[in-house]
C-alpha cells in the first residue's frame, strides 16, 4: 500500500511569491491534516479536513495561507504572498475515518526555504 | 490547552546502551499517548502507542507505559542501535481535541557503533 504522497520535496523560493504544495493521502483515508514543522520543534496543525470539508482551520494564517481538497482526495496548501518566516517544512498527515481515529499516517514533507 | 514536554536533547549512546527520553504532559481527560519517529529525510512514523492509563505501547523493542499519576510517557528500550538514530517525538490527543496531536519538541537520539 502506498503512503502519503508529497510533492515537491523541496522548494526554494523569493519572498513575496506564491508556492504551492500537494498532498496524496492513503487511499480510502477520508481525514487529512496539514502541519507546520519548524526547525527543531514538533508539528503543528495548520487544517483538518474531513472528505472535502475543511473542519479546523482555527490555526490557518487565512491572510497568506489557503488549503482546498475539492474531491475529498488529494489537497493543495498554498501560501501567497510568502515571508521569510515561513521556511519550515510542511508536512500532511492522513487518517482512516472520521470517528476516533487516533493513527495519523504522515508524509515525507515539503521542506521550504524563503529567501 | 494541551501541552508535551520532552527531555532536551541531543542524546548521545554507544550501540547497545539503555535509551530512556522523559515525556510528560498536560492535558484535559484522558488523553491517548504517542511516541513517533522521525528519521533523516523522513516523515513521521507512529512507533507506540497507549490509549489508557497503565496501558504499555511497545514496537521494535520500545516501550512506554501511560502512568496517569505522574503525568508521564518515558520511552525507554534495552540494547540501542545504530539504525535507532533519529528524532523521536511524544504526542497526545486528548479526549477534547477531535484527533488533533500535539508535539512534543522533540529528542534527537544518535547512536555510535
Amino acid at each position: 500500500e502506498a503512503g502519503v504522497v508529497q510533492s515537491p520535496r523541496y522548494k526554494i523560493i523569493e519572498k513575496k511569491q506564491p508556492v504551492a504544495f500537494w498532498c496524496n493521502p492513503i487511499s480510502g483515508h477520508n481525514t487529512l491534516y496539514w502541519y507546520l514543522q519548524n526547525l527543531g520543534q514538533g508539528p503543528e496543525l495548520l487544517i483538518r479536513y474531513e472528505n472535502e470539508e475543511a473542519v479546523d482551520d482555527s490555526q490557518l494564517p487565512k491572510d497568506r495561507f489557503s488549503a482546498e481538497r475539492l474531491k475529498g482526495v488529494d489537497s493543495t496548501l498554498k501560501i501567497q504572498p510568502a515571508e521569510l518566516g515561513d521556511s519550515a517544512v510542511y508536512l500532511c498527515a492522513s487518517s482512516p475515518d472520521g470517528t476516533g481515529a487516533y493513527e495519523q499516517y504522515f508524509g515525507p514533507g515539503t521542506r521550504l526555504t524563503v529567501t | 490547552g494541551d501541552s508535551v514536554t520532552q527531555m532536551e536533547g541531543p542524546v548521545t549512546l554507544s550501540e547497545e546502551a539503555f535509551l530512556t527520553i522523559n515525556c510528560t504532559y498536560t492535558a484535559t481527560g484522558y488523553p491517548s499517548l504517542f511516541w513517533y519517529v522521525q528519521y533523516p529525510g523522513e516523515g513521521l512514523q507512529l512507533l507506540l502507542k497507549a490509549t489508557k492509563a497503565d496501558d504499555k505501547g511497545s514496537n521494535k523493542g520500545f516501550e512506554a507505559t501511560y502512568r496517569k499519576e505522574t503525568t508521564s510517557f518515558h520511552l525507554e528500550k534495552g540494547s540501542v542501535q545504530v539504525s535507532d538514530s533519529a528524532v523521536y517525538f511524544c504526542a497526545l490527543i486528548s479526549s477534547g481535541s477531535a484527533r488533533q496531536l500535539t508535539f512534543g519538541s522533540g529528542t534527537q537520539l544518535t547512536v555510535l557503533p
